[in-house]
């Protein structure tokens, strides 16, 4: 069975203090690895998607890493407008199409 | 923004009275899914469809069913809706790269 575990539950930071969020996932074969950020009231909205060890993506503040066991998402000098719920997922080659399994999330706020 | 649109968007029902929520797509997306996501539990996949008429289930289906008679529209039912059901639903969609997927706003039901 496909596990995902995200730490820690929640993460609070002071404005420009740098950080990162864990991933550790369990799959028979990974297709590809996902990360979202998610708004109080609002849907998940797509940040990357990481397929192998070693691949790493940026956006803005966000730079996403991957190795064969864990992600982590790092923050650079993250500011108020960061804070969210980010959700890791995973989907396993070789199954059903593109059905992802989800991590509870990690709720980051940033403090001006 | 994926196009997708969910109705309603906040419902209040009774105990024992069936409840059909909307998903409906602009962009002639293939795969369509339904989630719940619930304190203490990631997003957990419900039902999902890989066309017009062609759904399986996820890992909640139990008092769930779904329809697609076309391919914007994707219904979630539930027949006789209990409390354990309270939940936040959301609809997703596969993206062009067939891979990522990508969330609507999300329908909040409560079961009283």
């Amino acid at each position: 069975e496909d596990q995902v575990t995200q730490s820690p539950e929640a993460l609070r930071l002071q404005e420009g203090e740098s950080s990162s969020l864990n991933c550790s996932y369990t799959v028979s074969g990974l297709r590809g690895l996902f990360w979202y950020r998610q708004d109080p009231g609002k849907g998940p909205e797509f940040l990357f998607t990481l397929y192998s060890a070693g691949e790493e993506k940026e956006k803005e503040r966000l730079k996403a890493t991957l190795t064969k066991k864990e992600s982590f998402l790092h923050i650079t000098a993250p500011k108020p407008e960061d804070s969210a719920t980010y959700l890791c997922a995973v989907q396993a080659s070789g199954g059903a199409n593109s059905k992802l399994t989800f991590g509870k999330g990690i709720t980051l706020s940033v403090r001006p | 923004d994926a196009g997708i649109t969910q109705s309603p968007r906040h419902k209040v029902t009774e105990t024992g009275t069936p409840v059909t929520l909307r998903c409906h797509q602009t962009e002639n997306h293939r795969y369509m899914y339904w989630y719940r996501q619930d304190p203490g539990h990631g997003l957990r996949l419900i039902h999902y469809s890989y066309g017009v008429k062609d759904t399986d289930k996820g890992e909640v289906s139990d008092g769930y069913s779904v329809s697609r008679s076309k391919t914007e529209d994707f219904l979630l039912t539930l027949e006789s809706a209990t409390s354990s059901q309270t939940s936040v639903y959301f609809c997703a969609i596969t993206g062009l790269a067939d891979n990522e997927q990508f969330f609507g706003p999300g329908t909040r039901l409560t079961v009283l």
